[in-house]
């Protein structure tokens, strides 16, 4: 079974904190992403990784980076958290290849800033 | 640019047919999915056309027409287990072949 697993399933913080939220892939799989769920807008794309070391931007970059230096892990950074942060975070993995469509999102991270 | 539309919410009951539709906007795509998701859980994928037609998966069916930039989600013999809500999503050529995800429908599935 393909697993990917999110270090906190609620995460409360304080604007102005850095929050770092982690997700974790066991397939080996080369392309990793990082969304935001909103209710009404979906899901929208924040970063994206083709391979370690490796990221691009998505759709809402700002107010974002991340870290991926192993092939299993991808990491997000909220550099300074805001109110306006406040979401569900979810990272999906998916195997290399156009022909692949089948993402496999981890369980969420539920991030509230105060 | 790259848009896709749904249904905020549909509504049924049980033992029912129910279409929940997806239309797009993009120059070209590799294929349209479609994803559920149950409250509080993480997207589960149900199924992929990467050619138009029908591709059918137990209960559940989707069709894709690229001519018609339409797309359906079809679940019969609905059960109070459906209700969730339902994504469509496209892997755009002209995204960095990244996924684009619908708003999102959610159904309710009355006894």
């Amino acid at each position: 079974d393909v697993k990917v697993t999110q270090s906190s399933r609620y995460l409360v913080k304080r604007t102005g904190e850095k929050v770092f939220l982690e997700c974790v892939q066991d397939m080996d799989h080369e392309n990793m992403f990082w969304y935001r769920q909103d209710p009404g807008l979906g899901l929208r794309l924040i970063y994206f990784s083709y391979d370690v070391k490796m990221k691009e931007k998505g759709d809402i970059p700002e107010g974002y980076s991340v870290s991926r230096e192993k092939k299993e892990r991808f990491s997000l950074i909220l550099e300074s958290a805001s109110t306006n942060q406040t979401s569900m975070y979810l990272c999906a993995s998916i195997s290399g290849g156009l022909a692949s469509y089948e993402q496999y999102f981890g369980p969420g991270t539920r991030l509230t800033v105060t | 640019g790259q848009s896709l539309e749904q249904p905020s919410e549909v509504t049924a009951v049980e033992g029912a047919i129910v279409q929940i539709n997806c239309t797009y906007q993009t120059s070209g795509f590799y294929g349209l999915s479609w994803y559920q998701q149950h409250d509080g859980g993480a997207p589960t994928f149900l199924s992929y056309n990467a050619l138009d037609g029908l591709e059918e998966t137990g209960r559940f069916s989707s069709f894709l027409s690229r001519s018609d930039s339409y797309g359906y989600l079809l679940l019969q013999e609905l059960q109070m287990k459906d209700s969730a809500s339902y994504f469509c999503a496209v892997r755009d050529k002209n995204y960095g072949q990244n996924f684009v995800f619908g708003p999102g429908t959610r159904l309710s599935v009355l006894p």
